[in-house]
């Protein structure tokens, strides 16, 4: 079974401070990963998407892949108090449907 | 922008009734997709359509079906919802189920009493 894993958090930083949020995944196949936020009773919203090994950076985001390890990270930069929210990443395996992982809670505190 | 609208943000019904929650996409995306929400279980995909009258099952299918009528609306129906139904059921689209990103609606939340 896919699987795709989270620290459940909360993780928290300070305003200003980079952070680090990391997801595993199980299926060595996996071919696509996205990052969606979702705040407090909203729906996620996408925020990077990465195929390749190596880094994507998007303004303050940088979304990092290691397929060898199965492993992708979300990195925020300067982080701000709106950037509080919950992280969900999610996998793409090719068969249709993506893997969500449950997701990381993100404190940003002013 | 992809928009993905949900014909109700809120909702209540009773134990028993028959529930329809309706989702509309207006990017011409192939593959449309129902999740629910819980805490501390994430998302789980119920089911999901690649095409017009085409349906797949998903994790949790039981007690929902679904019909694609038209391909920028999805329905999620729930036969005679019961309070383990209650939940905020989110669609999504999607253009191409190999590659690209997947979009969400605001979401419905359905409490049953």
């Amino acid at each position: 079974q896919k699987e795709v894993e989270q620290n459940s958090g909360p993780l928290s930083v300070p305003e200003g401070a980079i952070a680090s949020l990391n997801c595993t995944y199980s299926d060595r196949g996996s071919q696509s990963f996205f990052w969606y936020r979702q705040y407090s009773g909203k729906s996620p919203e996408l925020i990077m998407f990465i195929y390749s090994n190596g880094d994507k950076e998007d303004g303050r985001f940088t979304a990092q892949l290691n397929k060898a390890s199965q492993y992708v990270s979300l990195l925020i930069r300067d982080s701000q108090p709106s950037d509080s929210a919950t992280y969900l990443c999610a996998v793409f395996s090719g068969y249709s449907t993506l893997t969500f992982g449950k997701g990381t809670m993100l404190l940003v505190s002013p | 922008d992809v928009k993905v609208t949900q014909s109700s943000r809120y909702l209540v019904k009773r134990t028993g009734e028959k529930v329809f929650l309706e989702c509309v996409q207006d990017m011409d995306h192939e593959n449309m997709f129902w999740y629910r929400q819980d805490p501390g279980l994430g998302l789980r995909l119920i089911y999901f359509s690649y095409d017009v009258k085409m349906k797949e099952k998903g994790d949790i299918p039981e007690g929902y079906s679904v019909s694609r009528e038209k391909k920028e609306r999805f329905s999620l129906i729930l036969e005679s919802a019961s309070t383990n139904q209650t939940s905020m059921y989110l669609c999504a689209t999607r253009r191409d189920l190999r590659l690209y990103e997947q979009y969400f609606g605001p979401g419905t939340r359905l409490t049953v009493t």
